[in-house]
């Protein structure tokens, strides 16, 4: 299994530019779900999904967008980048989508991402 | 909202010792609460899952224990060794939802 994969690794934008960062998991998990990592912030979800076709807010979902057509893909939309949206992005999955306490949290290896 | 802390945010210590990592949060109604690793430049890596009706969890040299009345976890680290600095991580999951709140983190310094 390839677990949890994300590409690009890096990206720079200009603001006001758009993009959609990748999101890939193998191993049929239910719950995918979007963080950003801020110095001093921590982690904080921004969208997330418990099955194709089922997505809902975290708790900094302005200016992004998700969707969910495929069990395997979930992939995260900047609509007008911004200088503020520059940071580190994971993607986590993890089997459950009825809770996602039961399971352990897979998380891929990260997009850092700068808008100037 | 829950809110999750993690105190001291960066420790150093020499090879051999035991250590105590800590993380209180606010909201006593878990589900569960999850400690994880995170090495510079990559992401997270789950080290032990505490079920809110279990009071710890071992693995290897790790052992987690959750005090969910007084709202606080700790992850003790027996005899330390210099691969294992990285960022330690604790989040929790409430009962009702379906997110983690995580801590910002303990960086680790394990000095050979």
């Amino acid at each position: 299994n390839a677990g949890v994969t994300q590409t690009p690794k890096f990206q720079v934008l200009k603001t006001g530019q758009s993009m959609t960062l990748q999101c890939a998991q193998d191993m049929n998990h239910e719950y995918m779900s979007w963080y950003r990592q801020d110095p001093g912030m921590g982690l904080r979800l921004i969208h997330y999904s418990v099955g194709a076709g089922i997505t809902d807010q975290g708790e900094v979902p302005n200016g992004y967008n998700v969707s969910r057509s495929t069990t395997e893909d979930f992939p995260l939309r900047l609509l007008s980048a911004a200088p503020s949206q520059t940071s580190v992005y994971f993607c986590a999955s993890s089997y459950s989508g009825t809770h996602i306490g039961t399971d352990t949290q897979y998380f891929g290896p990260g997009t850092r991402l700068t808008v100037l | 909202k829950q809110e999750v802390t993690q105190i001291p945010a960066a420790l150093s210590v020499p090879e051999g010792e035991n250590l105590v990592l800590n993380c209180s949060f606010t909201d006593s109604a878990i589900y569960n609460l999850q400690w994880f690793r995170q090495d510079p430049g990559k992401g997270l890596t789950s080290l032990l899952l505490i079920q809110s009706s279990q009071r710890e969890q071992t693995s290897g040299r790790l052992n987690a224990s959750l005090d969910k009345s007084s709202g606080r976890s700790t992850l003790y680290i027996a005899a330390s060794q210099p691969g294992d600095s990285a960022t330690y991580l604790c989040a929790v999951v409430p009962n009702t939802g379906n997110q983690f709140y995580f801590g910002t983190g303990t960086s680790l310094t394990v000095i050979p």
